[in-house]
C-alpha cells in the first residue's frame, strides 16, 4: 500500500514568488495536515483538512493557504514567500478522527528553499 | 496550550547499549500519544501510537510507557544499533476537538558501532 506521498521533493523559489506543495495521502484517509519544520525550529502545525474543508490553522499569516481536493489530495500554496519560508514541509495524513484520536502518517516532505 | 518537552536533547551510546528516550507534557487531557523517527532532511515514520487508555505499547525493541496522569511518557530502545541513529520525536493531539499535533524538540540519538 502507498504511502503518503508528496511532490515536488525539492522546490527552489525566489523571494515574492508563489509556491505549491502537492500531497497524496494513503488510500481510505480523508484527514490531511501539513506541517512546517524550519531549521532550528520544531515541527509546527499550518493547517487541517478534512472531508474537503479546512478544520483548524495554525498561528501563520493569511499567505499560508491550502485545500483539499474531492479525492483528498492537497495542495499547499505559499504567496508572495519570504527568506524565512525556507523550511520542510510535512504532510501527513489520517482516518478522520475519532474520541481517542488516530494514527498520523507522514510523507518524505517538500524542501522549500527561497533565494 | 500544550507543551511538549523531550530530554535529553542528544545522546550517544554504544553499540549494544539499551537505552530511555523521555518525554513530558503539560496537558493530561490527551486522546493518545505518538512516537516517530526522522533522519536527517527526510520525513516521519510512525513508530508507535499509545492510546489514552493503554499503559504500554511494544513493536520489536521499542517499547513505549504512557502514565497520563503525571503527563510522561518513554520509549525503551532495546539492544540499540548504529541504524537506530535519528531524532526521535514524540507529539499529543493539541487539545479539545482539534486533532493536530504538538511535537516534542526531538532527542538525537546517535548510536557509535
Amino acid at each position: 500500500e502507498a504511502g503518503v506521498t508528496q511532490s515536488p521533493t525539492h522546490l527552489i523559489k525566489t523571494r515574492g514568488q508563489q509556491a505549491t506543495l502537492r500531497c497524496s495521502p494513503i488510500s481510505g484517509h480523508t484527514s490531511v495536515y501539513w506541517y512546517q519544520q524550519a531549521l532550528g525550529l520544531g515541527l509546527q502545525f499550518l493547517l487541517w483538512y478534512d472531508e474537503g474543508e479546512e478544520r483548524n490553522r495554525g498561528n501563520f499569516p493569511p499567505r499560508f493557504s491550502g485545500r483539499q481536493f474531492p479525492n483528498y489530495s492537497s495542495e499547499l500554496n505559499v504567496n508572495a514567500l519570504e527568506l524565512e519560508d525556507s523550511a520542510l514541509y510535512l504532510c501527513a495524513s489520517s482516518l478522520t478522527p475519532d474520541y481517542f484520536g488516530t494514527e498520523a502518517f507522514f510523507g518524505q516532505g517538500t524542501r522549500l528553499t527561497v533565494v | 496550550k500544550q507543551e511538549v518537552t523531550q530530554i535529553p536533547a542528544a545522546l550517544s551510546v554504544p553499540e549494544g547499549e539499551n537505552l530511555v528516550l523521555n518525554c513530558s507534557f503539560t496537558d493530561s487531557a490527551i486522546y493518545n500519544l505518538q512516537w516517530f523517527r526522522q533522519d536527517p532532511g527526510k520525513g516521519l515514520t510512525s513508530l508507535l501510537l499509545i492510546q489514552s487508555s493503554q499503559r504500554e505499547q511494544t513493536s520489536g525493541r521499542l517499547n513505549a510507557s504512557l502514565d497520563k496522569s503525571s503527563g510522561r511518557s518513554t520509549l525503551y530502545i532495546a539492544a540499540s544499533q548504529p541504524g537506530d541513529s535519528a531524532t526521535y520525536l514524540c507529539a499529543v493531539p493539541y487539545s479539545g476537538s482539534a486533532r493536530q499535533l504538538t511535537f516534542g524538540s526531538g532527542t538525537q540519538l546517535t548510536v557509535l558501532p
